[in-house]
């Protein structure tokens, strides 16, 4: 069975662009969460979806950030405009129960540096 | 709200020597507590976790954390490490949302010969 899979795994862009990152999570994983990790700092939530619906978005860091889930299945984040301090690694994990308790497993990663 | 301080950004060790990394976690109710390894270019994978009973976990590979709710520690250790344990650890809490993690900011374990 695939695990959780995220695309590109690098991207570089310039500030001012436009950057979508996609997450496609485990086959039947109605759970979806996006974590980041800036450069030196904790992992940080950044949102969570049940199936097609944002039930969390509360680690969002402003209204340049915006994610999706069509249909309930992969998820995109797009950040637009992109800037300097938007640099890090986006993780994605799904679960199929509610609740971490249950493991939410995470994917590789996306590494996406502003210059 | 739930949180957890990683003491040590870096841990060198030699091989088949004991290590320990440390984790602290700050919480004012029931704690359920976790730890993430990410070896090289692959994703943050479960290691162990805490959520009652027996305070002492272990996992497959031979790691084990001890739950101390007097000392608010939830430490990692082995006794005798490899060099594929080579990796990032996270320690992490569960949020009061009750499904978002709170991580640490990540010890680096670096085994060396």
């Amino acid at each position: 069975e695939a695990g959780v899979t995220q695309f590109p795994s690098h991207s570089v862009i310039e500030k001012g662009q436009t950057v979508t990152l996609r997450c496609d999570p485990i086959s039947g994983h109605d759970n979806l969460y996006w974590y980041r990790r800036v450069m030196g700092k904790e992992i940080k939530f950044l949102l969570h979806f049940v199936k097609e619906s944002k039930q969390d978005e509360s680690g969002m860091p402003n209204n340049r950030f915006l994610a999706e889930r069509t249909g309930g299945t992969y998820s995109t984040l797009k950040v637009q405009p992109a800037e300097l301090e938007d640099s890090g690694v986006y993780f994605c994990a799904s679960s199929q129960v509610l609740g971490a308790i249950t493991e939410a497993f995470f994917g590789q990663g996306t590494r996406l540096t502003v210059v | 709200a739930q949180s957890v301080t990683q003491l040590d950004s870096q841990v060198p060790v030699f091989e088949e020597a004991p290590v320990e990394l440390r984790c602290n976690y700050s919480s004012s109710v029931s704690v359920y507590l976790f730890w993430y390894v990410q070896y090289p270019n692959q994703g943050l994978q479960l290691l162990l976790k805490y959520l009652s009973g027996s305070t002492l976990v272990e996992s497959i590979n031979g790691f084990e954390a001890e739950f101390n709710k007097s000392q608010t520690s939830f430490h990692l250790r082995k006794p005798s490490v490899h060099i594929s344990d080579t990796a990032e650890y996270f320690c992490a809490v569960l949020s009061n949302s009750g499904y978002a993690l709170n991580f640490g900011k990540g010890t680096s374990l670096l085994v060396t010969p």
